[in-house]
């Protein structure tokens, strides 16, 4: 596809549950970006990542969210003992050099996970 | 530090009138800005940048966005509202040599009929 994937769309899961989020970026993007978007709120940044290598992952809200990019395409976004203020859409976006004054974040429809 | 601050959370305008969202910088470093639309249930997308070119900058869909330093604004703009213009609108600043952009919280805007 032409676009950044994202997988699942919808994830419903349990309090203490584990879950990953999978994105698929664009063919040929080095940069790669997770947020979280909350209900009324803007995207909330999460971790960069510029090929294998998570650039900055200074907004990762604590030691239970962790995101991996083992090739440097497909990252996966893993949350252990899910809590219910996990509640969010996740959003991965892509960049093809990650210099913001040269390109633009392309963005999934995000991966909408509900904690019960 | 960067920062952007929407000024409203909702903004209602009848359509063909103009539209007006309202968004305010901070930034230590010559910033760069953007505009991202989100439409229900669809991804972000970019409307327009500013990347110290002009300071008028054309996006699609007939919105615009003018880059005042002495302001520290970027606000975005269209002379007349269509019905598909109703979404939430991101102001969006990413420092000079960042690779990390800052969202503001989002501006919704109605358009009536």
């Amino acid at each position: 596809g032409a676009g950044v994937s994202q997988t699942p769309s919808n994830k419903v899961t349990e309090k203490g549950k584990y879950v990953e989020l999978r994105c698929d970026p664009i063919s040929g993007h080095t940069a790669l970006y997770w947020y979280r978007q909350s209900l009324g709120q803007g995207p909330e940044f999460l971790i960069y990542f510029q090929g294998t290598g998570a650039a900055d992952d200074s907004g990762l809200p604590n030691d239970r969210f962790f995101a991996v990019r083992p090739e440097g395409s497909v990252s996966t976004l893993k949350i252990q003992r899910t809590e219910r203020g996990d509640s969010a859409v996740y959003l991965c976006a892509s960049s093809l050099t990650g210099s913001l004054n040269t390109g633009e974040l392309f963005f999934g429809e995000g991966s909408r996970l509900t904690v019960l | 530090a960067q920062s952007v601050t929407q000024l409203d959370s909702h903004v209602s305008v009848s359509e063909g009138t103009p539209v007006l969202l309202r968004c305010n910088y901070s930034s230590s470093y010559s910033p760069s800005l953007f505009w991202y639309v989100q439409h229900p249930n669809k991804g972000l997308q970019l409307l327009l940048k500013y990347t110290s070119a002009a300071t008028l900058v054309k996006g699609i869909n007939g919105f615009e966005a003018e880059f005042k330093k002495s302001e520290t604004s970027f606000h975005l703009t269209k002379p007349s509202a269509h019905m598909s213009d109703a979404a939430e609108y991101f102001c969006v600043v990413s420092r000079g040599g960042s690779y990390i952009p800052t969202f503001g919280r989002g501006t919704s805007l109605i358009v009536h009929p």
